[in-house]
């Protein structure tokens, strides 16, 4: 599976856009890039997913550039209970669907 | 959506003793689920793959005597930590993703399991 590179860290005000970035420029053309998040003491929640097409749902856009090399998450109206770390994951679709987290970034919504 | 549940949530036992954490799909069939553990301040790391009816596959790394999986049922995952010690205290976490879904679909997590070994 490819290998992603996020920030360590970010900080969003309340109420703001978040913008969180990713990349992965060794990404295959059968790999999604899946988002997810982790707060505190909790198992990691899904985001979101996308293979190439730009993508949104009630919790979020994601945003992936044309030669697939990178993609941002965007969370349009940051508020605190959205504090936690996020995770850029790109692994194939199909078959066991591994996935290998990386270190994150961990996002800090301030009032 | 499709729903994984653990359990316990949290576990406190003294060193020696094997404890059990279950991971139930709640409303899908998982043939596959995965076995993660997370240390403080650190990644997900994963230790299995939990496959139903037969033996799980182990991360480099991982003793399989030391973490006893069983998968015998389409909704239920058992991880066992034999013998355990302090320096098994983690946060163990699984996931499954349901199959009847597209290929695509996400993976979905437990809640997690504290285990803390005195």
């Amino acid at each position: 599976d490819a290998k992603t590179t996020q920030p360590p860290s970010m900080d969003c005000a309340e109420g703001r856009a978040a913008n969180l970035p990713c990349n992965h420029s060794t990404i295959s053309g059968n790999e999604y890039v899946y988002w997810y998040r982790q707060i505190h003491s909790q198992g990691p929640q899904y985001i979101i997913h996308g293979l190439k097409n730009n993508e949104t749902n009630e919790m979020a856009s994601l945003i992936i550039t044309e030669d697939r090399k990178s993609s941002t998450l965007i969370l349009p109206h940051a508020t605190l209970r959205d504090t936690a770390v996020y995770y850029c994951i790109v692994t194939l679709s199909t078959g066991f669907q591994k996935l290998v987290f990386g270190t994150g970034t961990r996002l800090l919504v301030s009032p | 959506g499709a729903v994984v549940s653990q359990h316990p949530s949290w576990v406190i036992c003294k060193s020696g003793t094997s404890v059990k954490i279950e991971c139930r799909s709640l409303d899908f069939q998982a043939t596959t689920m995965f076995w993660y553990r997370q240390f403080p301040k650190q990644s997900l790391m994963l230790m299995a793959t939990s496959n139903e009816g037969s033996k799980a596959t182990y991360e480099q790394g991982v003793e399989k005597d030391k973490f006893l999986i069983n998968h015998a049922s389409l909704t239920l995952s058992t991880l066992t930590v034999t013998s355990a010690h302090p320096e098994d205290s983690s946060f163990y976490i699984c996931s499954a993703r349901d199959p009847g879904q597209a290929t695509n679909q996400p993976q979905h997590f437990g809640d997690g399991t504290r285990l803390s070994i005195l």
